[in-house]
């Protein structure tokens, strides 16, 4: 069964300090992994899609990490702000034809003080 | 270009009556998934389809739960004699293919949240 693990399951920062989110997957074969960042009441948005050839992304304050070998990723958020408190979902997708459904992790939610 | 169109944001239903919720997929996305979230927990996949056909319906249950995507119109997830633990948000995102593949995209709506009283 494919699954993706998530840690911390949460985690409190002080404003402007850096963080690091981690995902480990057992998708197999692997096709890409995402991260999207889930405010509050809403829906899921995507923050980076990785391949198996691509090892790190940036999107802002935001870089992800990709180790296909030990399928392995993390998200560094850079000085956080307030804005960046949510859940951040690890999401993973495989190769084969029924590939569809993607497999989630359950998350990390990041709390952001002042 | 819109996204993808949740409706109702908020349903409160009580206990045996009907809940719809609907889902108008991105302009130029024929591919439709549904999910659920419980408080504290990760999305579960419910049903996949395109359009007038139900690719996987796997995850969701057997009974009083049905899909639709009409050749015309939105997306309908229809859970009839709702019970408290069907009290959920409801997610749906759709892709232009076989939602896996990094270029057919997939997005989210923001979701129906359903509250069972």
């Amino acid at each position: 069964k494919n699954q993706v693990e998530q840690s911390p399951q949460s985690l409190i920062i002080l404003e402007g300090k850096n963080c690091t989110l981690q995902c480990n997957y057992t998708v197999s074969p692997f096709s890409n992994l995402r991260w999207y960042k889930q405010d509050t009441g809403r829906g899921p948005v995507s923050l980076t899609i990785m391949t198996f050839s691509e090892n790190t992304k940036s999107n802002g304050r935001y870089t992800a990490t990709l180790d296909a070998d030990t399928k392995q990723s993390s998200l560094h958020i850079t000085a956080s702000q307030l804005s960046d408190s949510a859940s951040y979902i690890c999401v993973v997708s495989g190769l084969l034809s029924n590939d569809y459904k993607l497999s989630f992790g359950a998350g990390t939610t990041v709390t952001v003080r002042a | 270009n819109a996204g993808v169109m949740q409706n109702p944001r908020h349903l409160v239903r009580r206990r045996g009556q009907e809940a719809r919720l609907r889902c108008s997929p991105m302009k130029g996305h024929s591919h439709v998934y549904w999910y659920r979230q419980l408080p504290e927990e990760g999305l579960k996949f419910m049903v996949y389809l395109q359009k007038e056909n139900i690719i996987d319906e796997s995850g969701m249950p057997k009974e009083r739960f049905s899909a639709e995507f009409p050749k015309e119109g939105p997306s309908i997830l229809r859970i009839q004699q709702v019970v408290r633990g069907d009290s959920a948000a409801y997610f749906c995102a759709s892709s232009q293919g076989t939602g896996g593949r990094v270029h057919y995209g997939y997005t989210f709506g923001s979701g129906t949240r359903l509250t069972v009283v």
